[in-house]
């Protein structure tokens, strides 16, 4: 169970759009489509953004976005805000009823 | 959705805590939980699932054989059994519950565990 692999920094103005990869293997992120990105804001619980890869809950501004291409995820922020500045995790199920977070990302709103 | 951690606190290396996880505003035997843990300062890491009914439970490597989880679904509560601790076990111990895609939908505040001679 190694951790997925995120970049640890991420930044961008106001406006602007970042994208966040994740990298996993052929047992996690390459074999289901069974990943979620998650935010959080220092000292809080963490707020699921998206799920299925590509699905957003109810609440999620849709400037979040998610995709993934073989073991790699990416999540993309479009039309940056304050509030974005948070750290993000990504998440794959790995089968057998388990699952791997990646290391997280902090992303700095410029 | 409400999820209520509680039972953290400080341990020495080689004891045992049981930490709760009390839920509510949702119908809680058709939803599997999940145990997320957090070291100061540091990423997230899965640490434990159980399925809905019980019926099956899974760990991280990391304390397999060392955790147990379980649940009473009369209570609408879920449990972690921790023991022969380890100061790497210092973490803020969340409870989340899987959306039933494979994925943490709420989640508690967390209950800390200091594990320290």
């Amino acid at each position: 169970q190694s951790a997925l692999t995120q970049p640890p920094s991420a930044s961008g103005s106001p406006g602007q759009s970042v994208t966040i990869s994740c990298t996993g293997t052929s047992s996690d992120v390459g074999a289901y489509h069974y990943v979620s990105w998650y935010q959080q804001h220092p000292g809080k619980a963490p707020k699921l953004m998206i799920y299925e890869v590509s699905q957003r809950p109810s609440g999620v501004p849709d400037r979040f976005s998610g995709s993934k291409s073989g073991n790699t995820a990416s999540l993309t922020v479009s039309g940056l805000r304050a509030e974005d500045e948070a750290d993000y995790y990504c998440d794959s199920y790995a089968g057998s009823d388990k699952w791997v977070f990646g290391g997280g990302t902090k992303l700095t709103v410029l | 959705v409400q999820l209520v951690e509680s039972g953290g606190g400080v341990v020495q290396p080689g004891e045992s805590l049981r930490v709760s996880c009390a839920a509510s505003g949702f119908n809680f035997i058709h939803y599997g939980i999940h145990w997320v843990r957090q070291a100061p300062g540091k990423g997230l890491e899965w640490v434990a699932f159980i399925q809905r009914d019980g019926s099956n439970e899974e760990y991280a490597d990391s304390v397999k054989g060392r955790f147990s989880i379980s649940r009473d679904n009369s209570k609408n509560t879920v449990y972690l059994q921790m023991s022969s601790l380890k100061a790497e076990d210092t973490a803020l111990y969340y409870c989340a519950r899987d959306n039933n895609y494979w994925a943490f939908d709420f989640w508690g505040q967390g209950t800390l565990l200091i594990v320290a001679s």
